[in-house]
């Protein structure tokens, strides 16, 4: 079946680093995604990882796969308010000749002075 | 801008009205979704067009019907709906699968729904 799992909320303190943890089931999964919704706003692609990859690195944020666990993980370094807003992450099955992604309920971020 | 524009961005309705939630994207992609964002929920994928054919349709309720008339536009229609369906709607639009294809969806802001 196809289920994404992540926790719901997540407090950080300005400047700390944050971790946001996603479990997937689909092991044919070729891609993985972490999308940021800001509030009143739709999502928007933060990044993404090819499944042959343990490790993808942009400036502040760093995306962390165990495909054996079927874990993803995004760190986002030197957290700032701006960061705040729900973070989702998606995989997408090898199906069909579309883009059928399927996401988590998504994580709330709120970062605190 | 996003490429890709939703409108109205907030609707009310009640169960009995009819009214449609329009989609219109600037990217030059060939499929288009409608997903149900509810609250502390995953994001529900609702319909799925490619190339202006309807490829998916998650058990949705016939009382949302959607309608693609060209690669630019999506609709979803809607009538004598429940409080349940009160959410975000989103739309996106997206390449189809092929190399170097990444599979990235491409959103609108939502058009936030409430029924009563």
């Amino acid at each position: 079946g196809e289920d994404v799992e992540q926790s719901l909320f997540l407090s950080v303190r300005e400047g700390d680093s944050s971790v946001i943890n996603c479990t997937y089931t689909d092991s044919s999964s070729t891609y993985l995604y972490w999308y940021k919704q800001e509030p009143g706003a739709g999502l928007q692609l933060l990044t993404y990882i090819f499944s042959n990859m343990d490790m993808k690195q942009d400036q502040r944020l760093t995306v962390l796969l165990n495909k054996k666990d079927k874990h993803l993980s995004l760190r986002i370094a030197d957290t700032q308010t701006g960061d705040s807003a729900i973070y989702f992450c998606a995989e997408i099955p090898i199906s069909g000749g579309y883009n059928k992604l399927i996401f988590g309920a998504g994580t709330r971020l709120a970062v605190h002075p | 801008e996003t490429g890709v524009t939703q409108t109205p961005r907030h609707l009310v309705m009640g169960m009995t009205n009819k009214k449609s939630l329009k989609c219109e994207q600037h990217l030059g992609h060939n499929a288009m979704y409608w997903y149900k964002q509810s609250a502390k929920k995953p994001l529900e994928l609702m319909f799925v067009y490619s190339l202006e054919e309807r490829v998916e349709n998650n058990s949705v309720p016939s009382r949302f019907s959607p309608e693609c008339p060209n690669s630019s536009h999506l609709f979803l229609h809607l009538h004598t709906l429940q409080p349940e369906d009160s959410a975000l709607y989103l739309c996106a639009s997206s390449h189809l699968r092929r190399s170097p294809n990444t599979g990235e969806l491409f959103f609108g802001e939502g058009s936030r729904l409430t029924v009563l």
